[in-house]
């Protein structure tokens, strides 16, 4: 069964470092989403993407977050100087369409600052 | 604005016990989607059902069914026969049609199940 993929699946990081974090969305997926999960919360939304665009974004996606598609498979999100606060579960999901379609979850990234 | 509420934090059964997993929503769009999903302790997320909100019938999926009643904003969650496996955290949540910007999924809090041998 298709599914996305996610890396790393933990990574630390000191405070004020850039992280990557990587996805391979499932592969006939058009639209793209991260969401965050700080550990004991609910999860949140923090971006979809579309045709190589951020279609919609949240509050919580502020400048030091941005995403990207750099070539046909992966998808990306790059926060540019951590803070402790970004401590969390990234996940990394795909819908095959908007508007209410199933979104599948990848197994998520653990991201811990230091 | 939308909103997911699951009560119950925590809910603890003896296996083979019936359990329901409450889930109440608010939202303003004529056409909306509702899920649940499966959180285990190795921390995927895990899709169970998708509904839309034209589609009240109630689903039943071996031991998972779902009542979803508009009347009430509810679409609720319940196992049958529990058994340890089913030890997760469960998520309701809420997502827009095509009325809105998206299909950006507002999650409820989570209800911890623990389905004890």
């Amino acid at each position: 069964e298709p599914e996305v993929t996610q890396t790393p699946s933990h990574q630390v990081t000191q405070m004020g470092q850039e992280v990557i974090l990587r996805c391979v969305p499932i592969s006939n997926h058009l639209y793209f989403y991260w969401y965050r999960q700080i550990l004991g919360q609910k999860v949140e939304f923090l971006v979809s993407f579309y045709n190589n665009e951020i279609s919609e974004k949240s509050e919580i996606f502020d400048d030091q977050f941005s995403v990207e598609r750099p070539d046909g498979s992966n998808f990306t999100l790059k926060i540019r100087s951590t803070k402790l606060e970004d401590s969390a579960m990234y996940f990394c999901a795909s819908s095959e369409r908007d508007g209410g379609n199933t979104i599948y979850f990848g197994e998520g990234s653990w991201l811990t600052v230091v | 604005a939308q909103k997911v509420t699951q009560a119950q934090t925590e809910i603890s059964v003896v296996e083979k016990e019936d359990v329901t997993l409450d889930c109440v929503y608010e939202t303003r769009d004529t056409t909306y989607y509702l899920f649940w999903y499966k959180q285990p302790p190795s921390g995927e997320l895990v899709f169970l059902i998708r509904r839309n909100s034209f589609d009240e019938q109630n689903e039943i999926s071996g031991r998972y069914s779902w009542n979803f009643q508009k009347s009430t904003s509810s679409f609720n969650f319940t196992i049958t026969a529990s058994q340890v496996v089913d030890s997760a955290v469960y998520f309701c949540a809420l997502s827009g049609g095509w009325e809105t910007s998206g299909s950006r999924l507002t999650f409820g809090e989570g209800t911890q199940l623990t389905v004890n041998p």
